[in-house]
């Protein structure tokens, strides 16, 4: 079984500063896909970015990007230039390889995550 | 231009008194998923459909039961509510084997009195 932790249970930043969330995770699988995911208050779950196991290079897209350590099992996410949007519970999450049966998602505990003005 | 839609999105039901929560969806993905999250917590698989496929996680309580009668829609039943039933209920869908990224509906509250 996989088990994904978040270290941090709130974090706050000040708005266009850079803040990064730690997470990590267990599993003796080699193929396998991460993700983070953002919960606004009140709103629904959305994608931020997601990451290949087997890719070398770190995912990116606009203001996040992730710092992917296969051999620590780390997986954290740097949100930079931070924005009051932002403000969300983020998750941190591990996919198996597809299978035929569905690809089942094991969450961290969350990270709430405030940025102020 | 919803794509993952559930109704009611907050729903107040008496403790044993059965409840049906629903959830469709417009992009026409083979896999649906019903996670269970309690306030602050991470969200929980229940179940899941792959098609017509139904696979319950080995922890989820026979209270909880899922219907998929065509690919649009899915149905949560809860048989006999108790009060710690109450959490947000997410609907989720993803393509299949082949793209892994979940789309989350809103959420039902479940209020249990």
């Amino acid at each position: 079984a996989q088990t994904v932790t978040q270290s941090q249970p709130e974090m706050s930043v000040q708005e266009a500063e850079t803040v990064t969330l730690s997470c990590t995770y267990d599993t003796s699988e080699n193929n396998y896909y991460l993700f983070w995911y953002k919960q606004p208050p009140s709103r629904q779950m959305i994608l931020v970015i997601r990451q290949e196991a087997y890719k070398q290079q770190n995912a990116t897209e606009n203001r996040f990007s992730v710092n992917f350590q296969k051999a620590a099992k780390s997986f954290s996410l740097k949100i930079s230039d931070s924005q009051l949007g932002d403000t969300a519970m983020y998750f941190c999450a591990f996919m198996k390889h597809a299978s035929n049966a569905g690809n089942m998602l094991t969450f961290g505990g969350g990270t709430r995550l405030m940025v102020k003005p | 231009d919803a794509m993952v839609i559930q109704n009611p999105r907050y729903q107040v039901t008496q403790f044993g008194k059965p409840v049906t929560l629903s959830c469709s969806q417009t992009l026409n993905h083979n896999v649906m998923y019903w996670y269970q999250q309690k306030s602050s917590q991470a969200p929980k698989l229940l179940f899941h459909y792959y098609d017509k496929d139904f696979n319950n996680e080995a922890d989820t309580p026979d209270n909880f039961q899922s219907r998929r009668p065509n690919t649009s829609f899915c149905f949560l039943d809860i048989r006999s509510p108790g009060l710690g039933d109450a959490a947000m209920y997410l609907c989720a869908t993803s393509p299949g084997a082949i793209t892994y990224e979940q789309y989350f509906g809103p959420g039902t509250r479940l209020t249990v009195t």
